[in-house]
């Protein structure tokens, strides 16, 4: 069955980067594509970005363009997500989803909590 | 950016009502509009796809129905495992966009 396992917790200080992973299993990694998508505490869910895993080709929402950076190695299944110059409205849980086309965003990892405080 | 408005962002049901919660679009999307479900502490998780399809093992009692700029999620019964908050989404341009969210909670 196809699931999306992410890295753990993180508590990171203003200024910092962190890199959350999410590790594909049970599909073929190359022929679909990962958005990442995060929830500030007692928010809504807001679109971050996406990644092919077949071409590496990219969508930024603008307001995270030149802070975020994603990759993804096809030798593990892995997509990472790297946001840098981390502020205290940064704090969130982060989810990748996997990107089924028309089936929309079809499968999501558990989450990860990523928590900027000095 | 396209903008989803959700309505309501909250109601009180009672275990087998029907419950209906609407989505609109800024501008239209044809019908590239998801819905999920989302419990507290939890991934959100995938009910419908193309406004009306059915994810693989979502029970029928819901159902998406719209097109364009306007949009419904129905729940045909409520059940105490469908208090959540649900949540619609567009995936027809970039940036993808959600709506603000509905809350269901018990009456």
């Amino acid at each position: 069955q196809v699931q999306l396992v992410q890295s753990g917790a993180e508590v990171k200080k203003p200024g910092a980067s962190v890199k959350v992973s999410c590790k594909a299993s049970g599909y073929i990694f190359t022929s679909y594509g990962i958005s990442w998508v995060r929830q500030a505490p007692g928010q809504g869910l807001e679109w971050m970005a996406w990644i092919s895993p077949y071409n590496g080709n990219t969508n930024y929402a603008q307001k995270f363009q030149g802070r975020v950076t994603m990759t993804t190695d096809t030798s593990t299944n892995t997509a990472n997500m790297e946001l840098g110059s981390l502020r205290s409205d940064d704090t969130a849980v982060y989810y990748c989803a996997r990107d089924s086309g028309e089936l929309g965003h079809d499968s999501w990892g558990q989450g990860t909590l990523v928590t900027v405080s000095s | 950016d396209i903008q989803m408005t959700q309505s309501p962002s909250s109601l009180s049901a009672s275990v087998g009502d029907r419950v209906t919660i609407t989505c609109r679009a800024s501008q239209g999307i044809g019908n590239y509009l998801a819905w999920f479900q989302q419990k507290p502490g939890k991934a959100p998780k995938s009910l419908i796809y193309a406004a009306s399809s059915l994810q693989s093992g979502v029970p029928s009692k819901f159902s998406g129905s719209g097109s364009g700029t306007d949009f419904t999620l129905t729940i045909s019964s409520l059940q105490p495992e469908d208090f959540a908050t649900y949540y619609c989404q567009q995936y027809n341009f970039y940036p993808l966009t959600f709506g603000g969210g509905t809350k269901v909670e018990i009456k």
